[in-house]
């Protein structure tokens, strides 16, 4: 079975810091990929970031990285000089073969942007 | 017109109502998506619907009536709803429902109450 884990239910973060946000995951599927979304309290989906499981390096977009440990099974979404912008829902997700594609949640980390 | 399109924003409907939500995508994406978003819970999938064919129903009761005319369009069509069906509904497609590598493109949602 697929599954995503978000231990962290609520984060703070001091303004122009970093924060990390964590993601487990458990899938049997060799070929997997995963993905971060941020949902301001508006409710949009907006997707951040990509990783695939056979990717060699960690991605990068802009502000947003994220720190995949595949034996440990984590991707972990660190975002730099968090902006006031940043508080909102995020979610880590997982597409595999397993799910039939389907994109897999996790009940996501809500994070506070402290001016 | 570009992205995930979705009518009504906001929808208040007594148990006995019918109602529809529209989704609309011009992405020339194949695979259309709707999933529950209840507070507190993660992400539940509904229906995923893969070049007009409904290919998945995860165990949805009967008062949730999908509808895919076309890859471009989906519908959910609701009646004789419960108040704990109260939640934000979110649209989704994708390239290909197989393809592990896209994320998911969302609309804003429809956030329903149920009185």
């Amino acid at each position: 079975a697929q599954k995503i884990t978000q231990t962290q239910p609520g984060m703070f973060v001091q303004e122009k810091e970093a924060v990390t946000l964590d993601c487990t995951y458990d899938t049997s599927d060799p070929s997997y990929g995963l993905f971060w979304y941020k949902q301001p309290s508006s409710g949009e989906m907006i997707f951040l970031i990509y990783q695939g499981s056979y990717d060699q390096q960690n991605a990068t977009e802009g502000r947003y990285s994220l720190n995949f440990q595949k034996a440990r099974k984590s991707a972990n979404l660190v975002i730099s000089a968090s902006q006031l912008g940043d508080s909102a829902m995020y979610f880590c997700a997982m597409r595999a073969r397993g799910s039939q594609g389907n994109l897999i949640f996790g009940k996501g980390t809500k994070l506070s942007v402290k001016p | 017109e570009t992205g995930v399109t979705q009518t009504p924003r906001h929808l208040v409907m007594g148990m006995t109502n019918k109602k529809s939500l529209k989704c609309e995508q011009h992405l020339g994406h194949n695979a259309m998506y709707w999933y529950k978003q209840s507070a507190k819970k993660p992400l539940e999938l509904m229906f995923v619907y893969s070049l007009e064919e409904r290919v998945e129903n995860n165990s949805v009761p009967s008062r949730f009536s999908p509808e895919c005319p076309n890859s471009s369009h989906l519908f959910l069509h609701l009646h004789t709803l419960q108040p704990e069906d109260s939640a934000l509904y979110l649209c989704a497609s994708s390239p290909r429902r197989e393809e592990q590598t896209s994320p998911l493109h969302f609309g804003n949602g429809t956030r329903l109450t149920v009185t």
